[in-house]
């Protein structure tokens, strides 16, 4: 238990489809983000929120929209999914987000297939 | 090229053996992480370190800043130490942005 909870944890959706991810953190940390990891693939992280200020969007497909109303909360609005965004998404929160190297702690995951 | 690679990319080991996998980077980094994937997918972090090395239970990491090098070594393995071990960088000013490898599938078998 890191203290990071996701849900769902798996999710199956069409591709007309609209859900939302949720991520919850327990540990008093003010950054949080959003990471994909499709199979054989490096981790991709995909924003980050400082404070509840999107501070970094890595290029991410406007599709999946984030959106965080609280330094404890996160969530991942996904709508018209492509079969190609089936994959992992963790969710993780550490201290401070840019300024300094901090330990993040990750979620378990959701496991998302688009059908 | 990656900017972080990892060696090697699967290793299968009998339980008892001594482990090591290796990281390298091409980067300047502030810190180095390793990190823990069981089948699961939750990711647990093992180490954050800059310089030299450090010791939990049965795993050491080290760090060799100069050779850009790290490794992460596990003692008297055990079959629970299955999982994907990540290493991951925080390049340069970036503060916390972590920049990944592909992972090393490790596989202990009793």
């Amino acid at each position: 238990e890191t203290g990071v909870t996701q849900t769902p944890r798996h999710l199956v959706m069409g591709m007309t489809n609209k859900k939302s991810l949720k991520c919850e953190q327990h540990l008093g940390h003010n950054a949080m983000y959003w990471y994909k990891q499709s199979a054989k693939k490096p981790l991709e992280l995909m924003f980050v929120y400082n404070f509840k200020e999107q501070t970094e969007n890595n290029s991410v497909p406007s599709r999946f929209s984030p959106e965080c109303p609280n330094s404890s909360h996160l969530f991942l609005h996904l709508h018209t999914l492509q079969p190609e965004d089936s994959a992992l998404y963790l969710c993780a929160s550490s201290q401070r987000p840019l300024a300094d190297p901090y330990e993040q702690y990750f979620g378990p995951g959701t496991r998302l297939t688009v059908t | 090229k990656n900017e972080v690679e990892q060696s090697p990319q699967n290793l299968t080991a009998q339980e008892g053996e001594f482990i090591t996998i290796n990281c390298s980077y091409s980067v300047g980094i502030s810190a180095l992480h390793w990190l823990q994937q069981h089948p699961g997918g939750g990711i647990v972090s093992l180490f954050m370190l800059s310089s030299g090395k450090k010791k939990h239970g049965r795993l050491i990491a080290t760090i060799n800043i100069q050779e850009k090098h790290s490794s992460l070594h596990i003692t008297a393995s055990h079959p629970r130490d299955s999982a994907v071990y990540i290493c991951a960088v925080s390049a340069g000013t970036s503060g916390s942005r972590l920049t990944f490898g592909e992972g090393t599938q490790l596989t202990v078998n009793p």
